[in-house]
């Protein structure tokens, strides 16, 4: 089943926020993924993390790799109205397949 | 850019009925998945194929079969539907690669409601 514990499940933020969601796991991964899911939309991939410790930033994101390798972060900068989604984090397993966290609802009032 | 179609992203159907969601892909990718998605609970994998004609069950495979007769397409299916398979539906592909990871492709979803 499901190991991987999200948070927090929704955020309210003023546009020009930063905003901070994690995830955290029950066991040790090799990989964490981090997906934004627009509405109406199907998630797509934001960030991609291999290797404990390493932090990849991609724009206004910043993701980290925690180095207990059991927990990742998602920072998003100065947020905009289009940030607003539902984000993923991702762990990979065997052929591939990939299992999520919970999600994290942002809404951001312009 | 890769795209991964589904074939109706609104359903409408009766308790008891047979239900076919249908999934294709144009990148020539081995690896296809179904998710499930409810509020809180997130993405939950329901069924995976590696290759034509294979399968493996995802986390939630109860009351769900899948179908891989051609490499761009992994159907699912609901033999007799019930209200609590009442979700979004998405579909994934991704190429066969050495390791674990990995970019998935998803599809824009398929909204089922049982009545």
């Amino acid at each position: 089943g499901q190991q991987l514990n999200q948070s927090p499940q929704s955020m309210f933020i003023q546009e020009g926020e930063d905003v901070s969601m994690n995830c955290t796991s029950s066991s040790i991964f090799n990989t964490w993924l981090w997906y934004k899911q627009d509405p109406g939309e199907g998630p797509v991939l934001l960030i991609a993390l291999y290797k404990a410790g390493e932090l990849t930033s991609n724009g206004r994101l910043t993701a980290q790799f925690g180095i207990t390798r059991k927990d990742s972060f998602l920072n998003i900068s100065a947020s905009i109205p289009s940030d607003v989604g539902i984000y993923f984090c991702g762990r990979g397993t065997s052929y591939g397949k990939l299992t999520f966290g919970q999600g994290t609802i942002l809404t951001v009032h312009p | 850019d890769v795209k991964v179609t589904q074939s109706s992203r609104y359903l409408v159907k009766r308790t008891g009925e047979k239900v076919f969601l249908e999934c294709v892909q144009d990148m020539d990718h081995e690896n296809m998945f179904w998710y499930r998605q409810d509020p809180g609970l997130g993405l939950r994998l329901i069924y995976f194929s590696y290759d034509v004609k294979m399968k493996e069950k995802g986390d939630i495979p109860e009351g769900y079969s899948v179908s891989r007769e051609k490499k761009e397409r992994f159907s699912l299916i609901l033999e007799s539907a019930s209200t609590n398979q009442t979700s979004m539906y998405l579909c994934a592909s991704r190429p066969r690669t050495g390791g674990t990871t990995g970019e998935l492709f998803f599809g824009e979803g398929s909204r089922l409601t049982v009545l």
